[in-house]
């Protein structure tokens, strides 16, 4: 099974509400990432956890607060989002650690369609 | 200068043509290569893992990295109107960073 699931699908909310993405993997992946995607543009970094700790955060306003509860899921809770934060947000799993040879195949939810009104 | 360069296209091209998808990249450290599918409004698909330089093959899918010209390619064999999407190449160094190309649309007309 090399599926990672997000829920919601889509999301819309006012500048001033508070929200959460949830994404969960299920196959021992040690690495879970948050990216952004905007139309017509490759996806976005925001934030990269390895074994469940925090190790990238690509300076990303603060309104986007991560969180990893466990090894198997990630959150990304978000507050007073502006309209141009809507967006395609983007869960992905892989392996993890960088050890030579180790296979890093990288594996994308579905996404997240949010709309900041 | 981009880490990674992709032309995005758009590609056209007649149904059962054989199609060329290509990234050249700058940061020799990346080892680890991927090839992803998306569809409008959907998550990347993974299509095709490569570590280090060669060829791999899946079904009609070709990968081939040649690590020392810096160049990855995605040959797709008897393309179908089914695999008109976006695709991009992706690649890892040891930074835990997945550097994404700009995606090339590519359009199969039946």
């Amino acid at each position: 099974d090399t599926e990672v699931t997000q829920t919601p699908k889509h999301l819309v909310m006012g500048m001033t509400n508070k929200k959460s993405l949830k994404c969960e993997q299920h196959m021992g992946h040690r690495a879970m990432y948050w990216y952004k995607q905007k139309a017509k543009k490759p996806p976005e970094l925001m934030f990269v956890y390895s074994y469940e700790k925090l190790s990238i955060n690509e300076s990303v306003p603060s309104r986007f607060s991560p969180e990893c509860p466990n090894s198997s899921l990630l959150n990304l809770h978000l507050h007073a989002l502006q309209p141009e934060d809507s967006a395609l947000y983007l869960c992905a799993s892989s392996q993890g650690p960088f050890l030579a040879g180790a296979n890093q195949s990288t594996f994308f939810g579905p996404g997240t369609r949010l709309t900041v009104l | 200068q981009k880490e990674v360069e992709q032309d995005p296209g758009p590609l056209s091209v007649p149904e059962g043509a054989i199609v060329s998808l290509n990234c050249t990249y700058s940061n020799s450290a990346f080892q680890y290569f991927m090839w992803y599918r998306q569809y409008s409004r959907k998550g990347p698909e993974l299509l095709m893992y490569t570590y280090s330089s060669g060829n791999k093959e899946d079904g009609r899918f070709t990968a081939q990295v040649d690590k020392s010209s810096k160049y990855i390619s995605l040959f797709i064999r008897d393309s179908q109107p089914s695999d008109s999407a976006t695709y991009l190449c992706a690649m890892f160094g040891n930074t835990g960073k997945l550097i994404f190309g700009q995606g090339t649309t590519l359009q199969v007309k039946p």
